[in-house]
């Protein structure tokens, strides 16, 4: 199975700056089908990007997604918020189709 | 666009089983992969498996293949996660998901349900 690893586990920073989440892969995903996931608490998870780099409809252009093979990236250009969240890697163009562990992105 | 509606919470005895339903309206309930996600309290998200119903096609995650059963039902648009020989690590809240592209990422969530294994 491909195993995800996020980092950093934990991200601090304020309204306004700029983050960006790591996901790596123990083996090349195919054809870069990575999504991201946010979560709020005491909801589902939303779906922000497949394709690593392509916004899931309504996602605010703040949120890119770049990356291919094992290495991916999630940038949140100017944080709001509503941002303030925990964010999901998921790889679905293997079966099975495993998760990251998470990185909780919180206010500094 | 497809939406997605599970069944309420459940209180079930270790050694149990349980069965989560996942009711589809909107859509083309079998030609798209539903999977079932589940998030233990505190815990990240943990894909168990998944149908494609028109393809007659399941798959599940190793750690859950002799507990677990995914089915559906064409005729009622649901999807079912049927979880044998509960154990209290199985308390987790149970997400369906889906999308109407033929593929296994998921930009439609049922609302969760709450599953405690509870002696």
């Amino acid at each position: 199975e491909i195993v995800l690893t996020q980092s950093p586990g934990t991200l601090s920073l304020s309204p306004g700056e700029r983050g960006t989440l790591s996901c790596r892969a123990s083996q090349t995903v195919n054809s870069d089908f990575l999504a991201w996931y946010q979560q709020k608490p005491g909801q589902a998870p939303r779906l922000l990007m497949y394709a690593a780099s392509r916004r899931a409809a309504g996602i605010p252009d703040r949120f890119s997604g770049s990356g291919s093979g094992t290495d991916f990236n999630l940038t949140i250009r100017k944080l709001e918020p509503e941002d303030f969240a925990v964010y999901y890697c998921q790889q679905y163009g293997t079966s099975p189709r495993t998760f990251g562990q998470g990185t909780k992105v919180e206010i500094k | 666009q497809v939406q997605l509606v599970q069944s309420g919470a459940e209180v079930k005895k270790p050694g149990s089983s349980v069965k989560v339903s996942c009711k589809a309206s909107g859509g083309t309930f079998s030609e798209f992969p539903i999977s079932w996600v589940r998030q233990a309290p505190g815990r990240g998200l943990e894909w168990m498996g998944g149908i494609v119903h028109m393809l007659g096609r399941t798959e599940y995650a190793q750690k859950f293949q002799d507990r677990v059963t995914i089915t559906a039902d064409e005729f009622t648009t649901t999807a079912y996660l049927e979880l044998s020989s509960l154990r209290s690590e199985d308390t987790a809240v149970y997400y369906c998901g889906t999308t109407d592209l033929q593929l296994w990422f998921m930009d439609v969530w049922g609302q969760g349900t709450t599953v405690t294994v509870s002696s």
